[in-house]
């Protein structure tokens, strides 16, 4: 089986702007999350999606969303950009519903200037 | 809210030397992950841990989980080169679904 797979893999932007990060998950994981990594925050997780709906979701802005489509590819936008989401975006999908193992994608490096 | 701590933060070890790696979580955990991610990589799934005091082994790799399922240990027995990496341990955040809560992590650096 391929694994989970995210595009873009790098991502430069300027403040302000917005961007859309996509993340194709394992073929039957309908569970996928989104988890920003940085250095001084860690590993955080911004939402899930299970079957097209928001099951859970971090404390994060508004600015950031995301959504799921009907053959479980996701997406993340964040909007109105600032320097502090300069972050690796990590993706992550399951084959459960609760409590499983995760499977993460490569990340999208995204900086902004 | 939640929270999972890690320490220590960074171990450097001379290679065959053992390594461990300590998670305590604020609240009592239904289960802990462990993940390891490599430099420039990401995080890949180690193991899961459920009962209370339960001990798994990987090859060099010990885990084990506390009594009160608030605390977490994974031991390396004789490291190798190739076990460098973070080493993260996980617990289901609030909310349920397939949402974790990460803990600080810890950096392992292992010389020759």
């Amino acid at each position: 089986k391929a694994g989970v797979t995210q595009t873009p893999r790098y991502l430069i932007k300027t403040r302000g702007q917005q961007v859309t990060l996509s993340c194709s998950p394992i073929s039957g994981h309908r569970s996928v999350s989104w988890y920003q990594q940085t250095p001084g925050q860690g590993l955080q997780f911004l939402f899930e999606y299970f079957s097209e709906t928001q099951r859970n979701k971090g404390n994060f802005p508004g600015r950031f969303s995301g959504r799921q489509f009907s053959n479980s590819r996701s997406e993340m936008n964040v909007s109105t950009l600032e320097l502090g989401d300069s972050a690796l975006y990590l993706c992550a999908s399951s084959s459960t519903n609760w409590d499983n193992e995760q499977f993460f994608g490569p990340g999208t490096r995204l900086t902004v200037l | 809210g939640q929270q999972v701590m890690q320490i220590p933060q960074y171990q450097h070890v001379q290679e065959g030397e053992d390594f461990t790696t300590y998670c305590n979580s604020s609240t009592t955990l239904s289960n802990i992950q462990w993940y390891k991610q490599r430099p420039g990589g990401h995080p890949v799934f180690l193991i899961q841990l459920v009962k209370s005091g339960e001990v798994k082994k990987q090859k060099r790799l010990t885990f084990q989980f506390g009594e009160a399922k608030k605390n977490s240990s994974l031991h390396i027995t004789a490291t190798q080169t190739t076990d460098v990496g973070t080493y993260f341990c996980a617990g289901p955040g609030a909310g349920g679904g397939n949402k974790l809560t990460f803990g600080t992590g810890t950096q392992l650096k292992v010389e020759l």
